[in-house]
């Protein structure tokens, strides 16, 4: 089954970075393009980034444009958010997700990693 | 951008019910819809896509329809682990989401 499993979440000041990394298994890493979605608390979901299979594509909500950037390392099987210049309505849990086949689903999730931007 | 609205934001409801949420969307998406159930504190789980498609493994009394800017998700006969948030979600081209339908105990 895959598994997507986040980690590098906490508690960050304002203004300051923190870099997410989503570590895949049990398939072709490297064949999928990859999402991060958040969800702040007590919200709903928002899509935030994805990253095409290969890093050549990347695409952001126009919320973390300029600040946020997905990347990954195919030979590490690891997706990353780097998150600079946070803000307090950035604080949610951050999901991971496959994009699943040509009718680009988000068909596998991890189960997410907590930012709380707060002084 | 396309939007994505659902309505109602909550609905109370009773074991054995027939519910049904909408989503409308900001423009035509043709059929590229897709409905997620999350319970708290867990990641969402995909039931349906492209607007009818069952997922695999998702019961029967879950179905989908619509296509263009209106689209509906019905579970017929509620049971007691249904009770949750679901969202709809414009898949392709963008992956919007709309704000979710609480779906609660009556």
């Amino acid at each position: 089954q895959v598994q997507l499993m986040e980690s590098g979440g906490g508690v960050v000041q304002p203004g300051r970075s923190l870099r997410l990394s989503c570590a895949a298994s049990r398939f072709t890493f490297s064949s999928y393009d990859m999402h991060w979605v958040r969800q702040a608390p007590g919200k709903g979901l928002e899509w935030v980034a994805v990253i095409t299979y290969d890093g050549s594509k990347k695409y952001y909500v126009d919320s973390v444009k300029g600040r946020f950037t997905i990347s990954r390392d195919n030979s590490r099987n690891t997706l990353y958010l780097e998150m600079n210049s946070l803000r307090g309505d950035d604080t949610a849990v951050y999901f991971c997700a496959r994009e699943g086949g040509a009718l680009r689903l988000l068909d596998f999730w991890g189960q997410g990693t907590l930012v709380t931007v707060a002084s | 951008d396309i939007q994505m609205t659902q309505s109602p934001s909550t609905l109370s409801a009773s074991v054995g019910d027939r519910v049904t949420i909408i989503c409308r969307a900001s423009q035509s998406i043709s059929d590229w819809l897709a409905w997620y159930q999350q319970k708290p504190g867990k990641a969402p789980k995909l039931l349906i896509y492209k607007a009818s498609s069952l997922e695999s493994g998702v019961p029967s009394r879950f179905s989908g329809s619509g296509s263009g800017t209106e689209f509906t998700l019905t579970i017929s006969g509620l049971q007691p682990d249904d009770f949750a948030t679901y969202y709809c979600q414009h898949h392709n081209t963008y992956w919007t989401f709309g704000q979710g339908t609480k779906v609660e105990i009556k």
